[in-house]
């Protein structure tokens, strides 16, 4: 089983609909998740950061975690044709600066 | 502030040859850490330098080596090259000597092995 599960189908949406995305983990030493955004031939982009359990948002996008279900998520809102990149989730354990990743989700908002 | 830097952007080896990838992090940051990303395995943690000192290491062969200076600047080297380490390489950069804090990515080298 790997660390991380991102289901990696590509996901289509109109301009204006809300993006949801999420992970598992199956590593309980997990605290840190974050997720990023990666555009065509650039580097990931830290999108969100936050620690344990909770919700946190940030101008249109929410991350939420729930760390007795192993499970997070990233929801955009009023999606824009700009939001258009793959998405990737990371988390870390406490101590730790070596980042797991899921394999990402290619997200394209339709004007 | 500029951002992580690595050079090359683009390189093209064959098999049997070794490389070299530099990374340059973040004024002021001294932690790196180096990435393989590939469309099959997405991104994988080779390993973490701080302070010139490997602090971390993921499950990669041997012939992925790295070393950091004294100016936090990082290098990676790939020996006896396969075409499976086609790949981009990425660098990340963290701005404190604590772990867990946000790391920031450069655009990565793309480096394929014919």
């Amino acid at each position: 089983q790997k660390e991380v599960e991102q289901d990696p189908g590509p996901l289509s949406v109109p301009e204006g609909a809300i993006v949801s995305l999420n992970c598992t983990y199956s590593n309980s030493a997990f605290q840190y998740f974050m997720w990023y955004r990666q555009y065509s031939r650039k580097g990931p982009e830290l999108l969100m950061y936050t620690y344990s359990s909770g919700n946190k948002e940030d101008g249109r996008f929410t991350a939420q975690v729930d760390k007795s279900s192993k499970y997070i998520s990233l929801f955009i809102r009023d999606s824009q044709p700009s939001d258009s990149a793959t998405y990737l989730c990371a988390m870390s354990a406490n101590g730790n600066n070596r980042l797991a990743f899921g394999k990402g989700n290619q997200v394209v908002v339709i004007p | 502030k500029a951002g992580v830097t690595q050079t090359p952007r683009y390189l093209i080896k064959t098999r049997g040859q070794q490389v070299t990838l530099s990374c340059s992090p973040i004024s002021g940051h001294r932690s790196v850490s180096w990435y393989q990303q590939t469309p099959g395995q997405g991104l994988q943690f080779l390993f973490e330098y701080f302070s010139e000192t490997q602090r971390n290491k993921g499950n990669f062969p041997g012939r992925f080596s790295g070393r950091q200076f004294s100016n936090s600047r990082s290098e990676m080297n790939v020996s006896t090259l396969e075409l499976g380490d086609s790949a981009l390489y990425l660098c990340a950069s963290t701005g404190s000597n604590l772990v867990n804090n946000e790391q920031f990515f450069g655009p990565g080298t793309r480096l394929t092995v014919l």
